[in-house]
């Protein structure tokens, strides 16, 4: 049985920074092929894709972000963390985290508020 | 980047009917193209992965084609539990872009 849950915190000060930490179990990272990725989904809106990070260890970001994010693994652990710098209001979202590259399981999403 | 346009926004159809949504991709993403559904407090869904291949436990009333840049999901005898939201998703190139949804609701 294949889940993913995602953790970290409910409310961040503009300017910090956001980390969560996506804990999987049922697969593996090291195999070959499997990816673990970060969406975001702001209230009401549309999925967006912010990182992704591959069995290998080469990592992708959204263009757009590529400057505040990092992502990161920990095979032993079966841990992929997402770290995001100065973070703004309009970071507010539910954060997801999923098996890729096609992402076919999925977590069930933390919700991050950044207060204006 | 590769965008997503979805049509249309919002389509209104009765339980038992077909529905038909389109994705337009503004480059070609082959067949590397993904379907989730979404209902509210949710996670996606996958649906359809390969512009066509049904993910494991997906009714065959779910039915992806295109290729290119032209992709339709058709939703056949339309049940209660399938009025949601429906998003694509381009898995060719990286940023793996998404839709901007289609809102499936009850006529």
């Amino acid at each position: 049985q294949i889940t993913l849950q995602e953790s970290g915190p409910t409310l961040v000060k503009p300017t910090q920074t956001l980390t969560l930490t996506c804990t999987f179990s049922g697969f593996s990272l090291s195999a070959s092929g499997v990816a673990v990725g970060w969406i975001r989904q702001p209230p009401g809106k549309a999925l967006e894709c912010l990182a992704l990070i591959y069995w290998n260890g080469d990592k992708h970001y959204s263009p757009s972000l590529k400057s505040r994010l990092t992502i990161t693994k920990d095979t032993s652990t079966n841990q992929v963390v997402l770290t995001m710098t100065n973070v703004d209001p309009l970071d507010t979202a539910t954060y997801y985290c999923a098996r890729g590259p096609i992402f076919d399981f999925w977590g069930q999403g933390t919700l991050v508020t950044v207060p204006s | 980047e590769i965008v997503m346009t979805q049509s249309p926004a919002t389509l209104s159809v009765s339980p038992g009917e077909r529905a038909t949504l389109s994705c337009r991709a503004s480059q070609s993403v082959s067949s590397n193209l993904a379907w989730y559904q979404q209902k509210p407090g949710q996670a996606p869904r996958l649906l359809i992965y390969g512009a066509f291949i049904r993910a494991t436990g997906i009714p065959a009333r779910f039915r992806g084609s295109g290729s290119g840049t032209e992709f339709t999901l058709t939703i056949s005898g339309l049940q209660s539990e399938d009025f949601a939201v429906y998003y694509c998703q381009q898995y060719n190139n990286w940023s793996f872009t998404f839709g901007q949804g289609t809102k499936l609701e009850i006529k």
